[in-house]
């Protein structure tokens, strides 16, 4: 089975903080995933890696940034924490798309991190 | 912009019945529509893919069903168990990106003893 771990399950830090999200997956997948999820706005794509090195913004990047030195690993980064980040985060990982009309591989998720930022 | 809609937005139903979940999109030219589980305070578990291709997709006591042209996706479960109360998600890629999930609000489901 596909497994992806986020190093925490629940996380307090204070505004201004630059805060670690880190999330690694074992199944060598090339594409990896980080969501926020909110009560009435569902789950919004942040960030999102299809190789090492490589990031592409999702629909909510600001505030902010990804890294992806290794291919199991993929780290994002609240820069300078807000209140507004406070928030439940979920990383995922999936392999890439196969070739033929609509073939894709399904996205895998961890069990989430819940952040607080005070 | 892709929109995702899933009505009911809650659901609750005696153990033992047979129900639907609904999943609409505003943009046919899906890629694939996944539906997901997700149980109070944890990550999401896939349940089941289906391919822009295919017309429906069967795991277990689960069956989900796509329709490009109208814009909809229904997961079925059969003979309902209090295990399956949770909230259950769809999300569509759409053509071309084949990588960003839109996903819906969820329905939260509670299956009663």
């Amino acid at each position: 089975d596909v497994k992806v771990t986020q190093s925490s399950r629940y996380l307090v830090k204070r505004t201004g903080e630059k805060v670690f999200l880190e999330c690694v997956q074992d199944m060598d997948h090339e594409n990896m995933f980080w969501y926020r999820q909110d009560p009435g706005l569902g789950l919004r794509l942040i960030y999102f890696s299809y190789d090492v090195k490589m990031k592409e913004k999702g629909d909510i990047p600001e505030g902010y940034s990804v890294s992806r030195e290794k291919k199991e690993r993929f780290s994002l980064i609240l820069e300078s924490a807000s209140t507004n980040q406070t928030s439940m985060y979920l990383c995922a990982s999936s392999l890439p798309a196969t070739s033929g009309q609509g073939g894709n591989q399904p996205q895998h998720f961890g069990d989430g991190t819940r952040l607080s930022i005070l | 912009k892709q929109e995702v809609t899933q009505i009911p937005a809650a659901l609750s139903v005696p153990e033992g019945e047979n129900l639907v979940l609904n999943c609409s999109f505003t943009d046919s030219a899906i890629y694939n529509l996944q539906w997901f589980r997700q149980d109070p305070g944890k990550g999401l578990t896939s349940l089941l893919l289906i391919q822009s291709s295919q017309r429906e997709q069967t795991s277990g006591r689960l069956n989900a069903s796509l329709d490009k042209s109208s814009g909809r996706s229904t997961l079925y479960i059969a003979a309902s168990q209090p295990g399956d109360s949770a909230t259950y998600l769809c999300a569509v890629i759409l053509g071309g990106s084949a990588r960003q999930l839109t996903f819906g609000s969820g329905t939260q489901l509670t299956v009663l003893p």
